[in-house]
């Protein structure tokens, strides 16, 4: 199947530090991407959707400035949380749908575990 | 109300038993459903598409009514190996792409 990488896998970084998530669909392009945030016990919870060429959509209650995102091609999405807190500290996953599919099936990647301390 | 709700679980089982979870979701404009499982501090992965005629992959078998918006997943003879996080997921749009994740419903296959 179609594979989605993530890098980091894991971050520690001080309050106040700016954090960059880096999304890549390895085997096929991808001109939407999906950035979700998970807090320990709780289900996935869409940030924002990203699109290659144009401005990311966000989700009501998620700061546009806190969590910038940038689709600079095909095949990468980054998430940027810019001035880091605690209460930033999630599981951050992006996925990805395929045009292969024709049951609109997205592809995750591994994830990144944001610890801000 | 959440758009997509989920049994509260956690549904602590014996080996071999059947375990079946319910979903239900308010969006009747949705167009695709999904089960996911997840393992403990892992992504999301696609166990099988949900069908309006039901569907089944061995052990699972998914049934969705779109009249009354609701999804379940039955599964048989359960190994230890199904022990996940068992997640209803449906698309927000006619486009299909824009995923809604319930809450999960926790399963614990015991020896």
């Amino acid at each position: 199947g179609a594979v989605v990488s993530q890098h980091p896998s894991r971050v520690i970084c001080k309050s106040g530090t700016s954090v960059k998530i880096e999304c890549r669909s390895l085997d096929f392009q991808a001109t939407t991407m999906f950035w979700y945030r998970q807090f320990p016990k709780k289900s996935l919870m869409l940030m924002a959707t990203s699109n290659e060429g144009s401005k990311a959509t966000y989700e009501q209650g998620v700061e546009k400035d806190k969590f910038l995102i940038n689709h600079a091609s095909l095949t990468l999405s980054t998430l940027t949380v810019t001035s880091a807190h605690p209460e930033d500290s999630s599981f951050y996953i992006c996925s990805a749908p395929t045009s292969h599919s024709s049951y609109n099936e997205q592809f995750f990647g591994p994830g990144t575990r944001l610890t801000v301390l | 109300r959440k758009e997509v709700e989920q049994d509260p679980g956690p549904f602590n089982v014996p080996e071999g038993a059947t375990v079946a979870f319910n979903c239900t979701y308010s969006n009747s404009a949705s167009q695709s459903f999904f089960w996911y499982r997840q393992d403990c501090r892992k992504e999301p992965k696609l166990l099988m598409s949900v069908y309006s005629s039901g569907n089944e992959d061995g052990r699972f078998t998914a049934q969705l009514n779109r009249a009354s918006q609701y999804i379940s997943l039955l599964i048989r003879d359960s190994k230890l190996s199904d022990s996940a996080t068992y997640l209803c997921v449906v698309t927000r749009d006619n486009y299909g792409q824009n995923f809604v994740f319930g809450p999960g419903t926790r399963l614990s296959v015991l020896p």
